[in-house]
């Protein structure tokens, strides 16, 4: 079955780098997302990347994926105390699934 | 263009109490969502809905109901609230089913079940 998997909070001083991680089990794996939630909204996608790409850039954000591993980060750089949210993972599948699964999301926390 | 709107945005319920959470979309979006989310657990996916008078079944479905009469709008329906139906619901949309189509999000229902 499908699973994603990431860690629950991520602490990182304004100014440095901030990477969030996440693993998947799926290996049909064809579309992964990253959305923001910001304190009391909904989700905003970021960005995706398709399974056939190693990385992508945008702006501030690195998405890399390591397909061996099933492994996808995102990469915050001169990290900002507005970049403080939820972000979660999201994975869809080949296969016919229109419905993606998502990440518990991670808590990312930005101090002074 | 609002995107995804929902109504109400909080709500405080007796256990045992009905109410219905409207989810609206001025996208003409096919694909409708309405997912639960609670602390540590992520998101969770209650029913959807491919298109104008149908729904399916999600993950977390017992103890809601829910009706796409119209193409642009998706409705929850809670019979008898339970306090563990305490939660923020999102209703989302997306233009189709292809591999691409990213998901747009309401702002969300916070419910609390006394």
């Amino acid at each position: 079955g499908e699973d994603v998997e990431q860690s629950l909070f991520l602490s990182v001083r304004e100014g440095d780098s901030s990477v969030i991680n996440c693993t998947y089990t799926d290996s049909s794996s064809t579309y992964l997302y990253w959305y923001k939630q910001e304190p009391g909204a909904g989700l905003q996608l970021l960005t995706y990347i398709f399974s056939n790409m190693d990385m992508k850039q945008d702006q501030r954000l690195t998405v890399l994926l390591n397909k061996k591993d099933k492994h996808l980060s995102l990469r915050i750089a001169d990290t900002q105390t507005g970049d403080s949210a939820i972000y979660f993972c999201a994975e869809k599948a080949s296969g016919g699934s229109y419905i993606p699964t998502f990440g518990r999301g991670t808590s990312l926390i930005v101090h002074p | 263009n609002a995107g995804v709107t929902q109504t109400p945005k909080f709500r405080v319920l007796k256990t045992g109490q009905s109410m219905t959470l409207l989810c609206a979309q001025d996208m003409n979006h096919e694909y409708m969502y309405w997912y639960r989310q609670d602390p540590g657990m992520g998101l969770r996916l209650i029913h959807y809905s491919v298109g104008e008078g149908t729904t399916a079944k999600g993950e977390v479905p017992d103890g809601y109901n829910v009706s796409r009469l119209k193409k642009q709008n998706f409705l929850l329906g809670l019979e008898s609230a339970a306090p563990s139906q305490t939660s923020v619901y999102f209703c989302a949309s997306s233009s189709g089913p292809l591999r691409a189509e990213t998901q747009y999000f309401g702002p969300g229902t916070r419910l609390l079940v006394l």
